[in-house]
């Protein structure tokens, strides 16, 4: 079986930082990946993760820990344009190479 | 920059017709997808494709179908649409083989069955 957890909804200030976690249970793994997704539009790929540790890309950075299924999104600097939902995915080498995504955290943005 | 495009953003249907959602991608990317995304469940796969004419079914495959007849279109085919089909249908493509492909995604279709 598949299983991927992620909060549902997150709130936040600008210029403060967040992180949205995921968990994970799958039948294999080949890589976790965070998507982007703002209101009516398609998701963008924000950070992939294949290795234990930190990936930093200027205001974002994605962690993943293999032995405990788990990987969080760090969020720096909070921006209004940040509003949006994040979406936790992973690639399981037995499904070839199709992305089971979670649900998605929508992360509200406050001034 | 790769460009995955879904032929309509919206779309009405009585129940019981047959409907053809396309997709094409201009990257020659071997793999296509198709998710469809309602709210409270997030993107749930349908069908992908790793190649021209194959095919492999996602988590919810029933009452859909697909076709692969040349690289860069893949159908996602309702063969008698109902009101549960209502959804937004995502296509999303990618590279095979490197372990570090992401899949890139098409702007959606906004399906209403009627």
């Amino acid at each position: 079986g598949q299983n991927i957890d992620q909060p549902t909804e997150m709130t936040a200030t600008e210029g403060a930082i967040v992180q949205i976690n995921c968990t994970y249970q799958t039948s294999g793994f080949n890589g976790l990946f965070w998507y982007q997704q703002h209101a009516g539009e398609a998701p963008t790929f924000l950070s992939y993760n294949v290795l234990d540790g930190l990936e930093e890309k200027g205001r974002f950075s994605s962690f993943l820990s293999r032995s405990k299924g788990y990987s969080y999104l760090l969020l720096k600097e909070l921006q209004m344009k940040d509003s949006a939902s994040y979406l936790c995915a992973v690639r399981e080498s037995q499904a070839g190479t199709a992305l089971i995504f979670g649900k998605g955290t929508t992360l509200s943005v406050s001034s | 920059d790769v460009k995955v495009t879904q032929s309509s953003r919206y779309l009405v249907k009585r129940t019981g017709e047959k409907v053809f959602l396309e997709c094409v991608q201009d990257m020659d990317h071997e793999n296509m997808f198709w998710y469809r995304q309602d709210p409270g469940l997030g993107l749930r796969l349908i069908y992908f494709s790793y190649d021209v004419k194959m095919k492999e079914k996602g988590d919810i495959p029933e009452g859909y179908s697909v076709s692969r007849e040349k690289k860069e279109r893949f159908s996602l085919i309702l063969e008698s649409a109902s009101t549960n089909q209502t959804s937004m249908y995502l296509c999303a493509s990618s590279f095979p083989g490197q372990v570090s492909t992401e899949a890139f995604f098409g702007q959606g279709t906004r399906l209403t069955v009627v």
